[in-house]
């Protein structure tokens, strides 16, 4: 199975910052790579798929990049409603697996 | 709306066996691959369990092999996790979630997700 490992596991960070989250694969996934969002409570959101293609009504302040084993997500400029865990999960092989969440927390 | 409701959680004893249901509503259910991720208490994101949109490719996660079976019926825009042989550690919030294609096998992402339903396993 591939490994997802994300970096951090946690980060504080202030409305305004910009923020950079990775995702590191244990072997080659192309750019099979998605993002999702997740609230406390709430179902995860879908951000990202391909690695850096926008899901319909993200908000522009999203972006992905990354081929290969290593990809970021980064937030250009955080909102409050920014504040959640973010999981990546690769789509190159069966079983799909994610990575362990970053929890994104205010400063 | 797009929709996806999925029932049929509950407490169940180590062994015995539980049936998921997903409802899916505002998409056209058979143009779309299909998902089950869980999510344990406190931790991350696990996926279980797809399939095609003709049930013709499925797939699972090595943990629920040969104890879980997906399935669905297009003509009643459902989804199903037939699950056997519950062990404790399948204990988790269960969701149902649509691919953003038709197939099954490579570059799927899952763009819409129900509430979940909970499991729990415990004698």
């Amino acid at each position: 199975d591939i490994q997802m490992t994300q970096s951090p596991s946690s980060l504080s960070a202030s409305v305004g910052d910009r923020v950079t989250i990775t995702c590191r694969a244990s072997q080659s996934i192309s750019s099979y790579l998605n993002w999702y969002q997740q609230k406390p409570g709430k179902a995860p959101k879908f951000l990202i798929y391909t690695a850096s293609s926008l899901q319909s009504g993200v908000p522009s302040r999203f972006s992905g990049s990354g081929s290969g084993t290593d990809f970021t997500l980064t937030i250009s400029s955080l909102q409050p409603e920014d504040f959640a865990t973010y999981y990546c999960q690769q789509s190159y092989s069966i079983p799909y697996t994610f990575g362990q969440g970053t929890q994104l927390e205010i400063k | 709306e797009v929709q996806l409701v999925e029932s049929g959680g509950g407490l169940v004893q180590p062994g015995r066996s539980l049936r998921l249901s997903c409802a899916a509503s505002g998409f056209t259910f058979v143009d779309y691959g299909m998902h089950w991720v869980r999510q344990a208490p406190g931790k991350g994101l696990e996926w279980v369990s797809g399939i095609s949109w003709n049930s013709g490719t499925t797939g699972y996660a090595d943990s629920v092999k040969g104890r879980f079976t997906i399935s669905r019926d297009n003509a009643k825009n459902s989804l199903y996790l037939q699950m056997k042989s519950l062990r404790v550690e399948d204990t988790a919030l269960y969701y149902c979630a649509k691919n953003i294609r038709n197939g099954f096998g490579g570059a799927d992402a899952f763009d819409i997700w129900g509430q979940g339903t909970m499991v729990t396993v415990s004698s």
